[in-house]
């Protein structure tokens, strides 16, 4: 069973909106991490931000934010005033219990002009 | 350097030849992964070490990929008898044990194997 599920495989959005990239996870644990990367065509991959299961508050890191929704077992990101360099492949992986993190297959995100 | 440092970061190689995949980690994080990333896909998990023993080894796909941390830094993903179907980035990353243990990962290396 796929632990981490991105269903858009590419999305695009225009310059300066708000930008919801979707992620939801599977997992009988109840202590869990949620991660988000970023990995631009170069192919480094970049940290964006984390959410523990057992945070009360959604997480923020500037422009990124985390709408997680335990009982749905969602955690998307959303980007807000989206730039042209945010332009990449998005992945979101989770930890459970051991230290592996899993990874989902991405969303491609291109921003518009 | 501050950051993860793999190498080579290309390696072409013909079918049948045994490569060896270095990777630096971040100094002071004790734990160390190896992933694999096919174009078009997410990385997917190969082995984890804590210090200097696989603390999990479940993805590794067959007995033709071993991987080693002898001192508990850096490693070595070693490849027997490579096939076509190795042909991946190999993705070295590295973390410490407490907190929300994030992996910091390097820029990869590239194996194409003819």
């Amino acid at each position: 069973a796929q632990k981490i599920t991105q269903t858009q495989p590419g999305m695009f959005v225009q310059e300066k909106e708000a930008v919801t990239l979707d992620c939801t996870y599977d997992t009988s644990d109840p202590s869990y991490g949620l991660f988000w990367y970023k990995q631009p065509s170069s192919g480094e991959m970049i940290f964006l931000i984390y959410q523990g299961s057992y945070d009360q508050q959604n997480a923020t890191e500037g422009r990124y934010s985390l709408n997680f929704q335990k009982a749905r077992k969602s955690a998307n990101l959303v980007i807000s005033a989206s730039q042209l360099g945010d332009s990449a492949m998005y992945f979101c992986a989770m930890r459970e219990g051991g230290n592996k993190l899993v990874f989902g297959a991405g969303t491609i995100l291109r921003v518009k002009s | 350097g501050a950051g993860v440092s793999q190498t080579p970061s290309n390696k072409v190689t013909e079918k049948g030849k045994y490569v060896e995949l270095r990777c630096d980690p971040i100094s002071g994080h004790t734990a160390l992964y190896w992933y694999r990333q096919s174009l078009g896909q997410g990385p997917e998990f190969l082995i984890y070490f804590q210090g200097t023993g696989a603390a999990d080894d479940s993805g590794l796909p067959n007995d033709r990929f071993f991987a080693v941390r002898p001192e508990g830094s850096v490693s070595t993903l070693k490849i027997q008898r490579t096939e076509r179907g190795d042909s991946a980035v190999y993705l070295c990353a590295s973390s410490l044990i407490g907190g929300k243990r994030e992996l910091f990962f390097g820029e990869g290396s590239r194996l194409t194997v003819l």
